[in-house]
């Protein structure tokens, strides 16, 4: 079993639509969180970074953490053709700073 | 799924000295591969593009001759940082493209903390 699990998709979903992309990880010594955003052929751009559980709102981004459920969402509001792209979740423990990546859901916003 | 892992993890070097960085595909053969290097909470910034065989090629404001890449095989990439300082201390991380179905997909390795004494 993979230390996090992401479904790549594709998730395809209409301009406007909330966007709900989500992972879900085995190792209960993970504890900071993040959301990449990557591009065709660009490197990830760090989206949301969040430690604890909770939500965390940023503009039309919400990251949530369930800890005690192992899963961790993003939430997209408003979804807009510019969102498609490929969206990574990675994750650190804190004895170490290697990051474990989920395989990223590749997201289509259809005009 | 795709595996990519990275060796050393963590190193710890003196100034001057070069540090090298494996990049391996486990279980599929990548013929690109790309190094990135990340600052602490920010975006992963691309620092050069590995093909298999062929020369690196690197973003503009990357020095070729301080950051050695080498792409020997599909499953091996190294990073070489030659003569490092301080300001080279950073998060080395390195992702493999393989082919999976209709799409290229890039897979991550868990990084390289360098600590540049």
């Amino acid at each position: 079993q993979k230390e996090v699990e992401q479904d790549p998709g594709p998730l395809s979903v209409p301009e406007g639509a909330i966007v709900s992309l989500n992972c879900t990880y085995s190792n209960s010594a993970f504890q900071y969180f993040m959301w990449y955003r990557q591009y065709s052929r660009k490197g990830p751009e760090l989206l949301m970074y969040t430690y604890s559980s909770g939500n965390k709102e940023d503009g039309r981004f919400t990251a949530q953490v369930d800890k005690s459920s192992k899963y961790i969402s993003l939430f997209i509001r408003d979804s807009q053709p510019s969102d498609s792209a490929t969206y990574l979740c990675a994750m650190v423990g804190n004895s170490n700073y290697q990051l474990i990546w989920g395989a990223g859901t590749k997201l289509i916003i259809k005009p | 799924g795709a595996v990519v892992s990275q060796h050393p993890s963590w190193v710890i070097c003196k100034s001057g000295t070069s540090v090298k960085i494996e990049c391996r595909s486990l279980d599929f053969q990548a013929t690109t591969m790309f190094w990135y290097r990340q600052f602490p909470k920010q975006s992963l910034m691309l620092m050069a593009t590995s093909n298999e065989g062929s020369k690196a090629t690197y973003e503009q404001g990357v020095e070729k001759d301080k950051f050695l890449i080498n792409h020997a095989s599909l499953t091996l990439s190294t990073l070489t940082v030659t003569s490092a300082h301080p300001e080279d201390s950073s998060f080395y991380i390195c992702s493999a493209e393989g082919t999976s179905g209709l799409h290229n997909e890039q897979f991550f390795g868990p990084g390289t903390r360098l600590t540049v004494l």
